[in-house]
């Protein structure tokens, strides 16, 4: 089984609000990641948790707040964005270890739109 | 700094052909890489990948390809059918600290016609 889930799977919200992504994995997995995906480009990477603890922030404005509160979970909280927040934002787990266990295996994104 | 560089943004090719899909990378000390699957409005799926002590990795209609002395890998898709149209990243994890990172190329959007 290789599958993570992402809820919701489409959110629209004002710039005013406060709102949270949630990803879950149960694939025994110790890396979690978030990534941005605007349309025809890349994932962009923005944050990743390494055995429950943050490791990476590619310099992620703080109005994106992570938050991984055990192995298989991890949420994204949102406040204050912006129009151009407005994005597929995508949730990946993997073993890590190097080599094949590098793998990410990726969700199905959560639709945001910052209106 | 495109450490990974898919040069191709789009290729069209007819059903039950072949697709060869071509991915360069830059730096040397990549010893693993990737391609992945992408549909619109979905998340990325995990299709193959290769090891850099192989130069060839095959798994039913899906074989990669890797020669490190050019620092190119391909994928081939054989036959091509319309299901397979849909935006394909090859990527490789690049080793820093306790945790790391997919370095993505840009993408090639294949279409299948019928």
């Amino acid at each position: 089984d290789t599958e993570v889930t992402q809820t919701p799977k489409h959110l629209v919200m004002g710039m005013t609000n406060k709102k949270s992504l949630k990803c879950e994995q149960h694939m025994g997995h110790r890396a979690m990641y978030w990534y941005k995906q605007k349309a025809k480009k890349p994932p962009e990477l923005m944050f990743v948790y390494s055995y429950e603890k943050l490791s990476i922030n590619e310099s992620v404005p703080s109005r994106f707040s992570p938050e991984c509160p055990n192995s298989s979970l991890l949420n994204l909280h949102l406040h204050a964005l912006q129009p151009e927040d407005s994005a597929l934002y995508l949730c990946a787990s993997s073993r890590p270890g190097g080599g094949d266990q590098e793998t990410q295996y990726f969700g199905p994104g959560t639709r945001l739109l910052v209106l | 700094d495109q450490q990974v560089k898919q040069n191709s943004p789009s290729l069209s090719v007819q059903e039950g052909r072949i697709s060869i899909l071509n991915c360069d990378y830059t730096n040397s000390m990549f010893d693993y890489f990737l391609w992945y699957k992408k549909y619109p409005a979905e998340g990325p799926t995990f299709l193959i990948s290769i090891s850099s002590i192989k130069d060839k990795n095959e798994d039913g209609r899906f074989t990669v390809f890797l020669n490190k002395s050019a620092k190119h890998l391909s994928l081939h898709i054989v036959p091509s059918q319309p299901g397979d149209s849909a935006v394909y990243f090859c990527a490789a994890p690049a080793y820093g600290g306790a945790t790391n990172k997919l370095i993505f190329g840009t993408g090639t959007l294949l279409a299948v016609q019928p």
